[in-house]
């Protein structure tokens, strides 16, 4: 069965520290993967996806960035974390090749980051 | 205006009370609907999902789309303490539009 895995759970950090939160999923392979941010009253804001190694479309302009270095691993990175990068962050990975059918997500636990 | 709207409660119900939850849209292209739930500090699950217009029944949850009316419903029959949880709509549309737009979320609580 697949799995996905997101760490660190938490993560406190000042304000021009820099940011890495990981993310790997289990028992696929080539998924789509995603990094969204949910901040509170909110719903999930999409941050990147990725539908293959090195590819990665941005849908906010931010401070932030993101990596896919191996099939089933993707990566969420700053240089220099602001006040406002504070938020519930998520990963997720859906089917690739599902045509046009649903792109049913699966999400792992979440990073919950503290910025101060 | 977004184009999910969804009610974000509170919403406060005793035990075994029947539940609806809503959303509505402006994006006549959405196809697919589904209903996400997050426990606490939890990343969301799938509860359901369902194809253009019609109902879904899974146990106690049924789903409802109305294409017509672009309103989307999740009810929770017997609902328990257990159901205490955030639920998230989702929606999309076909081919390239199939990321999914989410809702804000509902928050409920179903108290003993």
């Amino acid at each position: 069965s697949q799995t996905i895995h997101q760490w660190p759970a938490t993560l406190v950090q000042p304000v021009g520290s820099p940011l890495s939160l990981e993310c790997t999923v289990e028992g696929t392979s080539n998924p789509n993967l995603y990094w969204y941010r949910q901040a509170a009253g909110r719903g999930l804001q999409l941050l990147f996806y990725s539908v293959g190694i090195g590819q990665i479309s941005s849908e906010v302009p931010q401070n932030l960035s993101a990596s896919r270095p191996q099939d089933r691993q993707f990566i969420l990175s700053s240089k220099k974390l602001l006040l406002s990068d504070s938020g519930f962050y998520l990963c997720a990975w859906s089917v690739t090749g599902q045509g046009t059918g649903a792109n049913v997500l699966t999400f792992g636990a979440g990073s919950r980051l503290t910025v101060l | 205006q977004k184009e999910v709207e969804q009610d974000p409660g509170p919403l406060s119900v005793p035990e075994g009370a029947i539940v609806s939850l809503n959303c509505t849209y402006s994006n006549s292209a959405f196809q697919y609907f589904m209903w996400y739930r997050q426990y606490s500090r939890k990343g969301p699950e799938l509860l359901m999902y369902t194809y253009s217009s019609g109902n879904k029944e899974d146990g106690r949850f049924t789903a409802q789309v109305d294409k017509s009316s672009k309103y989307i419903s999740l009810f929770i029959r017997d609902s328990q303490p257990s159901d205490s949880a955030t639920y998230l709509c989702a929606m999309s549309g076909k081919g390239s539009a199939r990321q999914l737009t989410f809702g804000s979320g509902t928050q409920l609580t179903v108290l003993p």
